[in-house]
């Protein structure tokens, strides 16, 4: 089956802990987004990327980090100096930028 | 101004009646124009898709668009109680000749529906 699948769907971090969220598609979309949602609030872009070894940041990189080595993966590393990373994250891909895009089934992010 | 606007609600629509949910946006360059619909503790899905002015029905679906009053609803006709979540609407932006931001999809925070049996 085709889809977009992150990885894990719970997530705890210490104070100072780096952590990676994992997001893989066999879409074969060029597109892939990763965006945040906070409690009663809509999603916040927090970077893009539209082809491989590329991607721009969104309008909440700053604490975030992404690498896009393959069309199909685009991890996003939420760093310690993110100061409020507890959240639900979405990853997204569309088959080229700005397109309808498809979401993964998310990953709750909790500092602990 | 926020780019994209919703009423949160909750809008509550008694079974069989047709729910309207409605959203504004900011930006007059935006050209693409979506409806999400997600439940308590899931993803979003995408439920509906617009892109010039008029309505496009799909199913109990429908989407309209007016791009010179920079607004976008979603009706939803005899409403069933699987109905019930938050709908998202969402907006790509006219990118930097219309003053816009990164690209991607822009949210409103949404609107939650309830639709009472």
């Amino acid at each position: 089956d085709g889809g977009i699948t992150q990885s894990p769907k719970y997530l705890f971090r210490k104070e100072g802990q780096n952590v990676t969220l994992s997001c893989e598609q066999n879409l074969n979309h060029d597109a892939m987004y990763w965006y945040r949602q906070d409690p009663g609030q809509g999603l916040r872009l927090i970077y893009y990327s539209q082809i491989v070894n590329d991607f721009q940041k969104g309008d909440i990189a700053e604490g975030y980090s992404v690498s896009r080595e393959k069309k199909e993966s685009f991890p996003l590393t939420v760093t310690s100096a993110q100061k409020n990373p507890t959240a639900f994250y979405l990853c997204a891909s569309s088959t080229v930028l700005n397109t309808e895009a498809f979401f993964g089934q998310g990953t709750r992010l909790t500092v602990v | 101004q926020k780019e994209v606007e919703q009423n949160s609600g909750p809008l509550s629509v008694p079974e069989g009646a047709i729910a309207s949910l409605n959203c504004t946006y900011s930006d007059r360059g935006s050209q693409s124009f979506f409806w999400y619909r997600q439940y308590s503790g899931k993803s979003p899905e995408l439920i509906m898709s617009i892109y010039s002015n008029g309505d496009k029905e799909d199913g109990r679906f429908t989407a309209q668009l007016n791009k010179a009053s920079q607004y976008v609803s979603l009706l939803i006709r005899d409403s069933q109680p699987s109905d019930s979540a938050t709908y998202l609407c969402a907006v790509i932006r006219g990118g930097m000749y219309s003053g816009g931001g990164a690209d991607g999809l822009t949210f409103g925070k949404g609107t939650h529906l309830i639709i009472q049996p």
